[in-house]
């Protein structure tokens, strides 16, 4: 079965400033999907950043990109330049190319963003 | 275009009681999945349907159920309400096959008292 660890539980960072959120997963898997989701206090779940396993490069968009190490099965989120907007609960999720289609969660990192 | 619409936002209910939850997909998406959050559990798999069929099924008992219309909207039922189900119920739905990127709605957040 297939597993995704967020060690960090919260983060905090200065507005402007780089931030790297944790992610580690276990799978057996060749082929799966990995994602960043955000979880504002207004509760909807937010993709942030999605990498296909099979390709090698990093995923980015805007100020957000990832550090997919598929052989340490480690799948960092950094944030650079913070606002405060980027205050939220941070989901990584895991999901296998397959026809299931199931997300599987991390518990999440809280991270504020301080002015 | 409309998001994903989840109704009622809110809901209080009586252990012992059921309850149906409504989810809304975007446009042109044909499949509805469905997610528990808790603080203690995290956020779990409930079910996934698709073209009214359902196609996947997390660990959960007998009590959650699910269906999904022509018209792709799905509704969530939980009969005999326990204090356990205290929870966010998150509604997701994407296209269809091949399309890995699910949207996900607001919520219903129900207590169970």
């Amino acid at each position: 079965a297939q597993t995704v660890t967020q060690s960090q539980p919260e983060m905090s960072v200065q507005e402007a400033e780089t931030v790297t959120l944790s992610c580690t997963y276990d799978t057996s898997e060749n082929n799966y999907y990995l994602f960043w989701y955000k979880q504002p206090p207004s509760r909807q779940m937010i993709l942030v950043i999605r990498q296909e396993a099979y390709k090698q490069q990093n995923a980015t968009e805007n100020r957000f990109s990832v550090n997919f190490q598929k052989a340490a099965k480690s799948f960092s989120l950094k944030i650079s330049d913070s606002q405060l907007g980027d205050t939220a609960m941070y989901f990584c999720a895991f999901m296998k190319h397959d026809s299931s289609y199931k997300l599987i969660f991390g518990s999440g990192t809280r991270l504020l963003v301080r002015p | 275009k409309a998001g994903v619409t989840q109704t009622p936002r809110y809901l209080i209910k009586t252990r012992g009681q059921q309850v149906t939850l409504s989810c809304s997909p975007i446009s042109g998406h044909r499949s509805v999945s469905w997610y528990q959050q808790t603080p203690g559990q995290g956020l779990q798999f409930l079910f996934e349907y698709f073209s009214e069929t359902q196609r996947n099924k997390g660990n959960f008992p007998g009590r959650f159920s699910g269906r999904q219309f022509s018209n792709s909207r799905s509704e969530m039922n939980v009969s005999t309400l326990e204090l356990g189900d205290s929870a966010l119920y998150l509604c997701a739905s994407r296209r269809g096959a091949g399309d890995y990127g699910y949207t996900f709605g607001s919520g219903t957040r129900l207590t169970v008292v």
